[in-house]
């Protein structure tokens, strides 16, 4: 079965230090690849995904992921933490046998230190 | 509008009560989906519907009973709740194919007492 791992559940950061959050998959065949950003009492906002092409992808706030087939890895980064980026973040995979399936990684806080 | 519409944001419920949660969509997106999200837990994943048609029940107990009325609305009728049951609902739609990205409401925050 496909499935996410992510590596720390807890991911303290300076503000204005590099973000890096670990998220491995685990697949036969190259899966599609999502990173969610979920606020306190909020839902879901997708922050970037990878299908197929480049294998750096770059989203919203600043935030890339590579998508690396050796190691099965798509982790996130941010060169500058913000306070605003405080948040949980959950990554994903979709199934490719069926399609729209979503199954998200156990996630990580990010706490962002003044 | 790339919204998803959940509502209400906040219920309260007994156990021998019936509610119904619903969820809007007006992207054309033909896949939809309850995902059951509990306190520093990621979303878990209740049931797809794909053309109104539900495709995925993840063993979810009966006391929950999803509907698509439409390719617009998606609805999830709840009773006689466990406590346990209390959580976030998360409602999601995307396109159909495993290459899209799912968008996601703001949840219905539920307890039950």
């Amino acid at each position: 079965a496909q499935s996410v791992t992510q590596l720390g559940s807890h991911v303290s950061v300076s503000e204005g230090a590099l973000v890096l959050l670990r998220c491995n998959y685990s697949s036969s065949v190259p899966p599609y690849l999502f990173w969610y950003v979920q606020y306190p009492n909020q839902g879901l906002q997708l922050l970037l995904k990878y299908t197929t092409g480049a294998t750096l992808v770059k989203g919203i706030n600043g935030f890339e992921a590579e998508f690396k087939k050796s190691e099965t890895s798509f982790h996130l980064t941010k060169p500058s933490a913000h306070m605003s980026d405080a948040a949980e973040y959950f990554c994903a995979v979709s199934l490719t046998s069926t399609g729209n399936q979503f199954y998200f990684g156990t996630g990580t806080s990010l706490t962002v230190i003044p | 509008d790339t919204e998803v519409t959940q509502t209400p944001k906040h219920l309260v419920m007994g156990m021998t009560n019936k509610k119904s949660l619903k969820c809007e969509q007006h992207m054309g997106h033909r896949a939809m989906y309850w995902y059951k999200q509990k306190a520093k837990k990621p979303p878990e994943l209740m049931f797809v519907y794909s053309y109104e048609k539900l495709s995925i029940n993840e063993s979810v107990p009966s006391r929950f009973s999803p509907e698509c009325p439409n390719s617009s609305l998606l609805n999830l009728h709840l009773h006689a709740l466990q406590p346990e049951d209390s959580a976030l609902y998360l409602c999601a739609s995307s396109q159909k194919g495993a290459r899209t990205e799912a968008f996601f409401g703001q949840g219905t925050r539920l307890t039950v007492v």
